[in-house]
């Protein structure tokens, strides 16, 4: 089956400055990577997903990147702000079910 | 429209027990996903259900049933809950075959003890 890694499990970063995690995928098949934004305490939240036949992404100051070739997709977050500060897990559709990565603790620092 | 709807919020089971968590949704979602959260592990799916009258086991079913009553309602079952089940279980759902995003229910905290 799919298998989903996750890279960093936590990110420190100062106000304004940009963020980057990293994930890599193992089923080629895979068609559709979305990712999600968690608060404490609540229901994960799509924020932006990239389907296999684009590369990039972008939705304001959010941005996937997706390399088939190296199975490897990226979300990029510029000018962060204290309100960025969440869980952020990236995902592969795999046969129709989502396989989820273990998810990266982004803290944003005034 | 309140999308995808989880009861109960929070539950406190002693070994043994059972209980049933529900899982409605009002956007006409074909496919449901039941998945369980532990700190670390991301989100591992249990069961779904692709449309209505169909189930299948996720990555992490053992323990655990499904029933897909009707379109709307996707109830997890829990026949002899043991401490590993103790977990955030969220409910979610696929509008059609052509949209791949999934809507999460608020979710529900299960302890077992």
């Amino acid at each position: 089956g799919e298998n989903v890694e996750q890279h960093p499990s936590t990110l420190s970063v100062q106000e304004g400055d940009s963020a980057v995690i990293k994930c890599t995928y193992s089923d080629s098949a895979s068609n559709y990577f979305p990712w999600y934004k968690q608060e404490l305490g609540k229901r994960p939240q799509l924020i932006i997903d990239i389907r296999s036949n684009v590369g990039e992404k972008k939705d304001q100051r959010i941005a996937v990147t997706l390399n088939k070739t190296a199975k490897h997709f990226s979300l990029h977050i510029t000018e962060t702000q204290p309100e960025d500060s969440a869980v952020y897990f990236c995902a592969a559709l795999s046969w129709g079910k989502l396989q989820f990565g273990a998810g990266t603790q982004v803290v944003v620092t005034p | 429209n309140a999308g995808v709807t989880q009861t109960p919020k929070f539950q406190v089971l002693k070994t043994g027990q059972s209980m049933t968590l529900q899982c409605a949704q009002d956007m006409n979602h074909n496919s449901m996903y039941w998945y369980r959260q532990d700190p670390g592990m991301g989100l591992r799916l249990i069961y779904y259900s692709a449309s209505e009258g169909t189930t299948d086991k996720g990555e992490v079913p053992n323990g655990y049933n499904v029933s897909r009553l009707n379109k709307r309602e996707f109830s997890l079952r829990l026949e002899s809950a043991a401490p590993s089940q103790t977990s955030v279980y969220f409910c979610a759902g696929t509008p059609s075959l052509s949209s791949y995003e999934q809507y999460f229910g608020p979710g529900t905290r299960l302890t077992v003890t």
